[in-house]
């Protein structure tokens, strides 16, 4: 069956260094992969989108990879800092489907 | 420009009783979706409806109903509500039928069915 995995356990780093979280795939051909952040009590936002043949992207602070062959993405933040303290949550769309299928979502944690 | 709009934020049933969720974007989105949000499940599709006068279901639609009243709303249905539904629902649009695109979300409405 299709299964997203993402870290269940916390990521805790420290202020200025860089976060990496990791969504891996099975059973999956996606064409899109996106991110999105969750802060506690509220619905998630959409923050990169990368398509099928591309094998990075960027967008200010962020960067997402995408390897079809490992079926992972990897998304950074650089010189983090604790405003990005949140729940990270990849979602992939299918090539012949029109829905969002989520990860469980890794909890980054940023301490000073 | 609100967004996407979701009422109640919180509500409390007893098991049996039914229910709507409400939602609303201002975005003038064609795809709007219903998911709903338990611990170490991640995000669930109840039902998404691709454009106006279309539903369709997603991976959890049992004991749910959807109507897509106009291109604004979208509502999801409990008809006799179930522990089993006590989560957080979440209501979403999007820009493209194809949902390529990114999806916005409401704020979220939590129930407790008891």
């Amino acid at each position: 069956s299709q299964k997203i995995e993402q870290n269940s356990e916390a990521l805790n780093i420290q202020e200025g260094k860089t976060a990496t979280l990791t969504c891996n795939y099975t059973n999956y051909s996606p064409a899109y992969l996106q991110w999105y952040r969750q802060d506690p009590g509220r619905g998630p936002v959409f923050l990169l989108l990368i398509r099928e043949n591309e094998k990075e992207k960027r967008k200010e602070r962020l960067k997402v990879t995408f390897d079809t062959t490992l079926k992972q993405s990897l998304f950074h933040i650089t010189a983090s800092q604790p405003a990005d303290s949140a729940t990270y949550l990849c979602a992939l769309l299918g090539g012949t489907a029109s829905k969002l299928t989520f990860g469980t979502g890794t909890r980054l944690q940023v301490t000073l | 420009n609100a967004g996407v709009t979701q009422t109640p934020k919180f509500q409390v049933l007893k098991t049996g009783q039914s229910m709507t969720l409400q939602c609303a974007q201002d975005m003038n989105h064609n795809s709007m979706y219903w998911y709903r949000q338990d611990p170490g499940m991640g995000l669930r599709l109840i039902y998404y409806s691709a454009s106006e006068g279309t539903t369709d279901k997603g991976e959890v639609p049992n004991g749910y109903n959807v109507s897509r009243l106009n291109k604004r709303e979208f509502s999801l249905r409990l008809e006799s509500a179930a522990p089993s539904q006590t989560s957080v629902y979440f209501c979403a649009s999007s820009n493209l039928p194809s949902s390529y695109n990114e999806q916005f979300f409401g704020p979220g409405t939590r129930l407790t069915v008891l």
